[in-house]
């Protein structure tokens, strides 16, 4: 059973660009959570998906953020005009419907803007 | 408001100490998880181990134990005889066991440890 995958494991944009961000859940997890980890902290709660319903985006940055996850394929997490800010790496998890406390943490993807 | 503190930014040792690492949560509710969690130079996260909040009982994995007290409200996690390859970022997080959040993580600022030969 392949664990949670996420791609690109590095990514690397000019300010003002978009940034997509994969997440592709364990199998069976309808549950995915994202988290940022900017440089130097701990993780932070964005975003918390079941299959096409946003549960709870309080952690989000009201702009140029947005999160999906479709009845088929990955979860996407979508930054819009990105700034040197928003460098950071970008932690996916997900979980069994029956366990949430369950979380499996993806490898992350390393996002550097220029 | 959920909050978890972890109050050494940085710890140093030198091969075979012992080194202990705080938690210390904040939370409302009487249900909750609490996890700790490595992450090495590489950068991805190794989950440790996970503990309910109705389960004091205290763990020991090999090298590694944890102990639990909710009168204070503290996780700590001990290294026994540490190696270099315990070099690494260590995370304490709190997780939600009801309503609309639950399984959200909330993180502590982690615990820098270097173990040196």
């Amino acid at each position: 059973n392949a664990g949670v995958m996420q791609n690109p494991r590095h990514l690397v944009r000019r300010r003002g660009q978009e940034a997509r961000l994969r997440c592709s859940p364990m199998k069976g997890h309808s549950h995915v959570y994202w988290y940022r980890q900017l440089p130097e902290e701990g993780l932070k709660f964005m975003v918390y998906l079941q299959k096409e319903n946003i549960i709870d985006e309080s952690g989000m940055p009201k702009e140029r953020f947005s999160a999906e996850f479709p009845k088929e394929g990955p979860s996407i997490l979508r930054i819009q005009q990105v700034v040197r800010g928003d460098s950071a790496a970008y932690f996916c998890a997900s979980s069994p419907p029956a366990t949430l406390s369950e979380q499996y943490f993806g490898p992350g993807t390393r996002l550097t803007v220029t | 408001a959920q909050k978890v503190t972890q109050a050494q930014t940085e710890i140093s040792v030198v091969e075979k100490e012992d080194v202990t690492l705080d938690c210390v949560y904040e939370t409302r509710d009487t249900t909750y998880y609490l996890f700790w969690y490595k992450q090495p130079p590489s950068g991805e996260l190794v989950f440790l181990i996970r503990r309910n909040s109705f389960d004091e009982q205290n763990e020991i994995s090999g090298r590694y134990s944890w102990n639990f007290q909710k009168s204070t409200s503290s996780f700590n996690f001990t290294i026994t005889a540490s190696q270099v390859v315990d070099s690494a970022v260590y995370f304490c997080a709190l997780g939600n066991a009801g309503g609309t959040s639950y399984g959200k993580l909330t993180f502590g600022q982690g615990t820098i440890l270097t173990v040196h030969p």
